[in-house]
């Protein structure tokens, strides 16, 4: 099975900042990686697919690189609705296998 | 719009079953593959299973973790999704989610999920 890590794992961040999430594959996986934020007591939310797509109606502020073995998620600019654990996910192949997460919050 | 509202879930004692069901809306189910995702209280998500569609022959698949205890199935008659949970562990305690695979890839919609908890 694919294996995905993430980190930091958790971080604080002010207002405003500038906030990058790395996610690393344990072998190729093109750029078949997704990425979902997740609210407390909520189910997770598609953000970016294909590495770099931003999902229909996600803000301009969230985006994505990336391809084979590395990736990148970027908050442009931290808001407080952004608070959240962030995963990545990889779809190259069976079994669908999510990163343990990156819990945001603010400073 | 796109709805998917999972039921079913509850408390069962080890060695018990349960089935949830997750009812689809807003969209025309029988084209899309539909998964299971499940997530232990405070832990990170895990991948369950799916179901491809009719074009391909209604296949499974499932993680190492519930092969040979669980069952997915649709009826798309009914616009449903099942997942049949037998020989139920404490560490299958989670709260569980349906979620529509996109061509197969991304999950673009996840239901609210459902809590099964695994105890004496």
């Amino acid at each position: 099975d694919i294996q995905m890590t993430q980190s930091p794992s958790s971080l604080s961040a002010s207002v405003g900042d500038r906030v990058t999430i790395t996610c690393q594959a344990s072998q190729d996986i093109s750029n078949y990686l997704n990425w979902y934020q997740q609210k407390p007591g909520k189910a997770p939310k598609l953000l970016i697919y294909d590495a770099s797509n931003l999902e229909t109606g996600v803000p301009s502020r969230f985006s994505g690189s990336g391809s084979g073995t590395d990736f990148t998620f970027t908050i442009s600019s931290l808001q407080p609705e952004d608070i959240a654990t962030y995963y990545c996910q990889q779809y190259d192949n069976l079994p669908r296998v999510f990163g343990p997460g990156t819990k945001v919050d603010i400073k | 719009e796109v709805q998917l509202v999972e039921s079913g879930g509850g408390l069962v004692q080890p060695g018990g079953s349960l089935r949830l069901s997750c009812a689809a809306s807003g969209f025309t189910f029988s084209d899309h593959y539909m998964d299971w995702v499940r997530q232990a209280p405070g832990k990170g998500l895990e991948w369950v299973g799916r179901t491809r569609n009719k074009a391909n022959s209604y296949t499974t698949e499932y993680a190492a973790s519930v092969k040979g205890r669980f069952t997915i199935s649709r009826d798309d008659s009914k616009n449903s999704l099942y997942l049949q949970m037998n020989s139920l562990k404490t560490e299958d305690t989670a709260v569980y989610y349906c979620a529509r695979a996109h061509n197969g890839g991304r999950f673009d919609y996840w239901g609210q999920g459902t809590l099964v908890t695994v105890s004496s």
